[in-house]
């Protein structure tokens, strides 16, 4: 069964330190992995994913398959980071995607 | 506007009530879904349309029922709903229904049911 857990609800660290948010996934195919991120009073936003292999806001996330994880990571953390983030997983030609529970990311001055 | 917008924002709806809502995408794309997103639960795929063919229904209960008369409009229509329906309902669309398709979320509708 297709799955993703994301085993933090929040997550508080201080301004300049790093992040890691975790993400465990499910999947007996290929996977496609995505963090979306939804900042206070915006929309739900496509932050990054797997396949394009691409640092956004300084995030970067590797999909390791022997772990079954897509863990979310930022050398130092800023003040703006601070927003729900989802762990995300598709199959490349599903049309069903579905959701971790999410993350809070509070960044603290 | 732009992007995918959603009417009304806000809802409140007896049991007995009957009503829609509407989400509309300006981005030329041709899937477009619903979410529900509850306080204590993770964001829960209910309908994905493909070229207004609903290619996913995700086991959802049949007083919510869901219409796309075209690639641009999606509804979903609301009736004799329970006070557990309440929660935030997402459209979104993507260019195609495939699974690696960045999804485009509206703002939600906040429903509550009494």
């Amino acid at each position: 069964a297709q799955r993703v857990t994301q085993p933090e609800k929040l997550l508080s660290v201080f301004k300049g330190a790093p992040v890691e948010l975790k993400c465990n996934y499910s999947y007996s195919g290929s996977p496609e992995l995505f963090w979306y991120v939804q900042y206070s009073r915006q929309r739900l936003q496509l932050l990054l994913r797997h396949i394009s292999r691409e640092s956004i806001k300084g995030f970067t996330a590797d999909l390791n398959k022997g772990e079954t994880s897509f863990h979310l990571k930022k050398p130092f953390a800023q003040e703006e980071d601070s927003a729900m983030y989802y762990c995300a997983l598709s199959g490349s030609s599903a049309s069903k995607i579905i959701f971790g529970s999410g993350t809070r990311l509070s960044i603290r001055p | 506007e732009t992007g995918v917008t959603q009417t009304p924002r806000h809802l409140v709806m007896g049991m007995t009530n009957k009503k829609s809502l509407k989400c509309e995408q300006h981005l030329g794309h041709n899937a477009m879904y619903w979410y529900k997103q509850s306080a204590k639960k993770p964001l829960e795929l209910m309908f994905v349309y493909s070229l207004e063919e609903r290619v996913e229904n995700n086991s959802v209960p049949s007083r919510f029922s869901p219409e796309c008369p075209n690639s641009s409009h999606l509804f979903l229509h609301l009736h004799t709903l329970q006070p557990e329906d309440s929660a935030l309902y997402l459209c979104a669309s993507s260019q195609t229904s495939g699974g690696a398709n960045e999804q485009f979320f509206g703002p939600g509708t906040r429903l509550t049911v009494l």
